[in-house]
């Protein structure tokens, strides 16, 4: 247990349907993170948000949308997914770094045990 | 734009036997280098992490190196086990406050530790 906790743990769907992700964290992080893991690829950042408010979209093709209505919770709703968008989708959460370099340790991130998701 | 590498892709080995992973990072000004272990199927369990000050970070059998200058990292098993048999990633954070604690990550080893 990691202090993350990722609803659902399988989610089948199809190219028509719309669902969402969840995520809840009750470790008073200020930074939580949408990751996606394909086979064979890294681990790709999708979004950030700090202090609920997102401040970077990786790319992310919109039927992607992730909201944030607090500090504890991220979602990640999906509309009209293709079967390539099929993966496992990873939840983080951490302290975000401070601007003067120091407090290294406190950014130390801890992960959901993650979404697989198929798109059929 | 950092880039993580690791190596080796994968790793067999036997018990007992001690293994060091590698990983390295193109871009020296990173605020700390994370090490994870993922089960197949799971999410992500942090093992160590190690600040930009520090050089090596221990736990358990456990023991990661940072080298900045060469932009390395290493992680050290000790006396290794079957239930190290896993997955482990390396993931570097940069400094200031617009990386927000993006981690970017290498592509893993692959670890079987046979009995």
């Amino acid at each position: 247990e990691t202090g993350v906790t990722q609803t659902p743990r399988h989610l089948v769907m199809g190219m028509t349907n719309k669902k969402s992700l969840k995520c809840e964290q009750h470790l008073g992080h200020n930074a939580m993170y949408w990751y996606k893991q394909s086979a064979k690829k890294p681990l790709e950042l999708m979004f950030v948000y700090s202090l609920e408010e997102r401040v970077e979209n990786n790319s992310v093709p919109s039927r992607f949308s992730p909201e944030c209505p607090n500090s504890s919770h991220l979602f990640l709703h999906l509309h009209t997914l293709q079967p390539e968008d099929s993966a496992l989708y990873l939840c983080a959460s951490s302290h975000l770094p401070r601007d003067d370099g120091t407090g290294g340790a406190l950014n130390r991130a801890f992960f959901g045990q993650g979404t697989r998701l198929t798109v059929v | 734009k950092q880039e993580v590498t690791q190596i080796p892709a994968a790793l067999s080995v036997p018990e007992g036997e001690n293994l060091v992973l590698n990983c390295s990072f193109t871009d020296s000004a990173i605020y700390n280098l994370q090490w994870f272990r993922q089960d197949p199927g799971k999410g992500l369990t942090s093992l160590l992490l190690i600040q930009s000050s520090q050089r090596e970070q221990t736990s358990g059998r456990l023991n990661a190196s940072l080298d900045k200058s060469s932009g390395r990292s290493t992680l050290y098993i000790a006396a290794s086990q079957p239930g190290d048999s896993a997955t482990y990633l390396c993931a570097g954070t940069n400094a200031g406050g617009t990386s927000y604690g993006k981690l970017t990550f290498g592509q893993g080893t692959i670890l079987t530790v046979h009995p």
